[in-house]
């Protein structure tokens, strides 16, 4: 069946550190969103990325659907990062997005 | 605030208690999307509806649970005799629904505790 996996579950960084997000998913996409969702439950959007690559001050991200995966890079990682990141795919026939299991991320001062 | 507005943000039930969580969308939307997250996982896919009909519900649960998108007024996410395991953060998003581009935005969630 359709699978959205994400790596690593978990990641804890030093505070100025760089990190890089994975997600894998098993068919053809139309849509892909990465989100975060800070410690107090909110959902942010961080980028719309079917395809190519988007930059967002610290964050960046890059989509390879004929390979299909997206990565999430975070540069000089501050402890507001800290919170769940999640990618959510919207594949071929469909407007509704599945969502990865998510990465939960810790960044300590 | 031109953004996706859920309510109740907080919700207790009794066991056996109905629960209604309201959704509207983002101005200019016509598709919502409810999501349900337990605790420590990730979000689940509920729900898709249009206004006034229902699209996919392949993530609902067969009983108990309903949902509906009329021509006037929010989207409603109806629990009946509710049950512990209803315990949750339920979470509506928005989108255009087109072809060119489908972002989707998510409100604040509601929780919801049975006790």
């Amino acid at each position: 069946g359709i699978q959205v996996e994400q790596s690593p579950p978990d990641l804890i960084l030093q505070e100025g550190a760089n990190s890089t997000l994975r997600c894998n998913f098993s068919d053809s996409v139309n849509n892909l969103q990465w989100f975060h969702q800070n410690p107090w439950g909110q959902l942010i959007n961080l980028f719309y990325i079917p395809s190519g690559t988007k930059q967002n001050g610290r964050l960046s991200a890059t989509t390879v659907a004929t390979e299909r995966y997206s990565l999430l890079y975070i540069s000089s990682s501050q402890t507001t990062d800290s919170g769940v990141y999640f990618c959510a795919v919207g594949f071929s026939g469909t407007y509704k997005y599945i969502f990865g299991t998510g990465t939960r991320l810790k960044v300590l001062a | 605030n031109a953004g996706v507005m859920q309510n109740p943000r907080h919700l207790v039930r009794r066991r056996g208690q109905e629960a209604r969580l309201r959704c509207s969308p983002m101005k200019g939307h016509s598709h919502v999307y409810w999501y349900r997250q337990l605790p420590e996982e990730g979000l689940k896919f509920m729900v898709y509806l249009q206004k006034e009909n229902i699209i996919d519900e392949s993530g609902m649960p067969k009983e108990r649970f309903s949902a509906e998108f009329p021509k006037e007024g929010p989207s409603i996410l109806r629990i009946q005799q509710v049950v512990r395991g209803d315990s949750a953060a339920y979470f509506c998003a928005s989108s255009l629904g087109t072809d060119s581009g489908n972002t989707i935005y998510f409100g604040e969630g509601s929780w919801l505790t049975v006790v």
